[in-house]
């Protein structure tokens, strides 16, 4: 068990329609970051939040947005959603208060998306 | 050219043989890498951690760098069913957890 949770672990949908993941992160993880992993793009950075504040972007479309809640849990919103973009969405911390960074990631066990 | 490049398998072979996963990358800026491993229905876990070129080895397991090749690899001793598995390389410019390229991952098969 990593410590990370996301719910929900599967998600169906239709095209068009907006949807909310949710992860709280290893307690005491400051940084949450969101992957998507489909089976031809493999594992895509989408976006870190550090400590409330975005810190960095990857290939994250415009339809997409997120955030890191005072708490540290964080939420990835995707909206008019299209059939590319079922996939499985992953979020990970890191860089617990008090350590280093080691350059480890710790997953979450992933929300499977299915647009029909 | 993908900057990180990895063949996706499937790679099946017998217990007890000795395995090797293998990625390339283009970005010489690259100079910390990791080996995820990641079961099916499960998130990746990090499995290898390295800095710069040379060997590492825990365990069963060695992670070799050679950055004058942009090529890491991975070799797994006396590999057992629950070594069945994808395994992810990933790689940053920096030590920390920011800026990591994945590839897409090999899918390990080790047939009892």
């Amino acid at each position: 068990d990593s410590g990370v949770t996301q719910t929900p672990k599967h998600l169906i949908t239709a095209t068009g329609q907006r949807v909310t993941l949710r992860c709280s992160p290893r307690s005491g993880d400051l940084s949450v970051y969101w992957y998507q992993q489909s089976l031809d793009q493999g594992l895509q950075f989408l976006i870190q939040y550090y400590n409330g504040e975005e810190r960095a972007k990857g290939n994250i479309l415009e339809r997409f947005s997120a955030q890191q809640f005072p708490d540290l849990h964080s939420e990835l919103n995707l909206s008019s959603l299209e059939l590319g973009d079922s996939a499985l969405y992953f979020c990970a911390s890191s860089l617990r208060i008090g350590s280093g960074n080691t350059g480890e990631l710790f997953f979450g066990e992933g929300s499977r998306l299915t647009v029909l | 050219q993908k900057e990180v490049e990895q063949d996706p398998g499937p790679l099946s072979v017998p217990e007890g043989a000795i395995v090797s996963l293998n990625c390339t990358y283009s970005n010489s800026a690259f100079q910390y890498f990791m080996w995820y491993r990641q079961y099916s229905r499960k998130g990746p876990e990090l499995l290898m951690y390295t800095y710069s070129s040379g060997n590492k080895e825990d365990g069963r397991f060695t992670a070799q760098v050679d950055k004058s090749s942009k090529y890491i690899s991975l070799f797994i001793r006396d590999s057992q069913p629950s070594d069945s598995a994808t395994y992810l390389c990933a790689m940053s410019p920096g030590g920390g957890a920011d800026g990591l390229t994945f590839g897409k991952g090999t899918h390990l098969i080790i047939q009892p």
